[in-house]
């Protein structure tokens, strides 16, 4: 079965363009999240949504980042403009509640990691 | 002070040998304790919960302090296989589904 699936793997693009960064999560699960991962910071959440609905997003940066899911099935985190600062890879998570959901785990509590994508802003 | 901290190492060891990681938490309100394995430019997977009790997995144990607010990870008989970030995971309880990740403590196991 599927795990979370992120696209693109990776994108270089130049300061000031608009990024698109797109993740499914595991069928069934309810909760959804963005993570940036840089050596400096570590891993940080930025957003996390239920239900398709944002519930915290107080760890987005400022106002360039945005988030989206329009269904239970697929988000997107847009940045623009973009800035070389934004480097950095973005990971997006899903969880279920009561062991639901494709996942392989018993353990509702644990977070599936996509791939992630490496984002190289110039 | 940071909510979750971890030595960021790195633990360089060789094989066979015994290793431990602990990692200290802020918040004495934390209800939830993991610890996550991430390989280079990979993603972050959970290798194990964390229990009041402690909790052991083949050559893995976990263990938690409540009144030192810290966890630790016991890895016995390492393996090259091991190398790795070990990443200490801490939820809050009220029912926060928020978690937090400490920055990670880099393993690497020798020949």
């Amino acid at each position: 079965d599927a795990g979370v699936i992120q696209s693109p793997r990776h994108e270089v693009t130049e300061m000031g363009q608009e990024v698109t960064l797109r993740c499914k999560p595991i069928s069934g699960h309810d909760y959804l999240f963005w993570y940036r991962q840089t050596m400096m910071r570590g891993l940080e959440l930025l957003i996390y949504f239920n239900n398709n609905v944002p519930i915290d997003d107080s760890g987005m940066p400022e106002d360039r980042f945005s988030a989206k899911m329009p269904n239970a099935s697929f988000s997107t985190l847009k940045i623009q403009p973009s800035e070389p600062r934004d480097s950095a890879v973005y990971f997006c998570a899903s969880r279920g509640t009561s062991g639901s959901g494709v996942g392989g785990s018993s353990s509702y509590n644990e977070q599936f990691f996509g791939p992630g994508t490496r984002l190289t802003v110039l | 002070r940071k909510e979750v901290e971890q030595d960021p190492g790195p633990f360089n060891v060789p094989e066979g040998a015994t290793v431990a990681f602990n990692c200290t938490y802020s918040n004495s309100a934390s209800q939830s304790f993991f610890w996550y394995r991430q390989d280079c430019r990979k993603e972050p997977k959970l290798l194990m919960s964390v229990y009041s009790s402690g909790n052991e997995d083949g050559r893995f144990t976990a263990q938690l302090n409540r009144a030192s607010q810290y966890i630790s990870l016991l890895i016995r008989d390492s393996k090259l296989s091991d190398s790795a970030t070990y990443l200490c995971v801490v939820k809050r309880g009220g029912g926060s589904y928020i978690p937090t990740f400490g920055r990670g403590t880099s393993l690497i196991v020798h020949p």
